[in-house]
């Protein structure tokens, strides 16, 4: 079982939608949390950092974290095209260590 | 604040050769992490160092080693060079904060 898995794509939504990006881990020790937008060819760009169980929000993103449910969750409201990359949920158990990365989700949102 | 800088951005080699990567940190960084990804997945944590010491390692090979400079810069070498190696070859620096940030990678091709 990976540490960290991550919902399978692609995923294909129309413009305006509310997108739900979701991963589990199995290791208990993660007390950090990220998600990371990768666009094609480019580095994976920080939207959410969080470390605590409960909600963050910024603009038309909201981070969630269940740490009893080992479940972080990615909603972002009314998409936009450019929305469209890949999306990498990430985890580490300290600050600056090492960071466990689920295997990314491909999402297109059509005009 | 120029952010993280990779260089070169793109390497051809062929197998058996050796390849050298490089990284500048974020200004007031003193934290690097290489992570290698393959098409389609996730980073993998490739290693980390923090005054000029590596302080974890991922599970690759001794033919993937590095260095940090008393600039915080960092190097990545990989020596006899395989098929399995090309992919894109991120860097990741933190400081205080905690919160680590990618450069763009250098992408890494194997002929």
């Amino acid at each position: 079982q990976k540490e960290v898995e991550q919902d399978p794509g692609p995923l294909s939504v129309p413009e305006g939608a509310i997108v739900s990006l979701n991963c589990t881990y199995s290791n208990s020790a993660f007390q950090y949390f990220m998600w990371y937008r990768q666009y094609s060819r480019k580095g994976p760009e920080l939207l959410m950092y969080t470390y605590s169980s409960g909600n963050k929000e910024d603009g038309r993103f909201t981070a969630q974290v269940d740490k009893s449910s080992k479940y972080i969750s990615l909603f972002i409201r009314d998409s936009q095209p450019s929305d469209s990359a890949t999306y990498l949920c990430a985890m580490e158990t300290g600050a600056n260590s090492k960071l466990t990365f689920g295997k990314g989700i491909t999402l297109s949102v059509r005009p | 604040d120029a952010g993280v800088t990779q260089s070169p951005t793109h390497l051809i080699k062929t197998r058996g050769q050796q390849v050298t990567l490089r990284c500048s940190p974020k200004s007031g960084h003193d934290t690097v992490s290489w992570y290698q990804q393959a098409l389609g997945q996730g980073p993998q944590f490739i290693f980390q160092y923090y005054e000029e010491e590596e302080r974890q390692r991922g599970n690759f090979p001794d033919r993937f080693s590095g260095h940090q400079f008393p600039n915080y810069s960092s190097e990545l070498n990989v020596n006899a060079l395989l098929l399995g190696d090309s992919a894109l070859y991120l860097c990741a620096t933190g400081g205080g904060g905690g919160i680590q940030y990618f450069g763009a990678g250098t992408r890494l091709s194997v002929l």
